[in-house]
């Protein structure tokens, strides 16, 4: 167990819908970024917040949008979705902004119809 | 092409084998070097973590990073039927601010009893 939760564990859904995905970070740690992973991609870094402000963006698309709280859990907004968007998202913590272990939660499978 | 190459496995060794697991990648900036275990369906777990060239060893596992070749090497002694799961390696550039980590696509590896 890392200590990063995730909830929820799973979440299936309809196309066009929007969805809210949660993450708490370890205890201590002010950074969290988001992964998704899936088959033809692999892990594909989203974005990563430290202690409130967004830190570096990745190949996010436009549809979707995180934000991190003052208790620093963080919220990983979908919408629109398409069917292309159902993959397993990550959210990871660390204790600092730079160069920086990583510890992963247990994920959230998304699965759009 | 991208930034850092894996190959996909599967890998398969009879149990107490040497196991080794290789990446390479592009990106001349990459300082920082991972790897990660992750089992079907579960957040990846943090493995090793290596800065710039050299060796790194805990238990049985010992991480080796070529800089002047990007390479990455992970080996796993005394592999046990435990260790099967895909493996990922992962790297990052010093940043002045965010950090993100690019991912290998992982091996898929299996220790037969």
């Amino acid at each position: 167990d890392s200590g990063v939760t995730q909830t929820p564990k799973h979440l299936i859904t309809a196309t066009g819908q929007r969805v809210t995905l949660r993450c708490s970070p370890r205890s201590g740690d002010l950074s969290v970024y988001w992964y998704q992973q899936s088959l033809d991609q692999g892990l594909q870094f989203l974005i990563h917040y430290y202690n409130g402000e967004e830190r570096a963006k990745g190949n996010i698309l436009e549809r979707f949008s995180a934000q991190q709280f003052p208790d620093l859990h963080s919220e990983l907004n979908l919408s629109s979705l398409e069917l292309g968007d159902s993959a397993l998202y990550f959210c990871a913590s660390s204790v600092f902004s730079g160069a920086d272990t990583q510890y992963f939660g247990p994920g959230t499978r998304l699965t759009v119809l | 092409q991208k930034e850092v190459e894996q190959d996909p496995g599967p890998l398969s060794v009879p149990e107490g084998a040497i196991v080794s697991l290789n990446c390479t990648y592009s990106n001349s900036a990459f300082q920082y070097f991972m790897w990660y275990r992750q089992y079907s369906r579960k957040g990846p777990e943090l493995l090793m973590y290596t800065y710039s060239s050299g060796n790194k060893e805990d238990g049985r596992f010992t991480a080796q990073v070529d800089k002047s070749s990007k390479y990455i090497s992970l080996f796993i002694r005394d592999s046990q039927p435990s260790d099967s799961a895909t493996y990922l390696c992962a790297m990052s550039a010093v940043r002045n601010a965010g950090n993100m980590l690019t991912f290998g696509g992982g091996t898929r590896l299996m220790v037969k009893p």
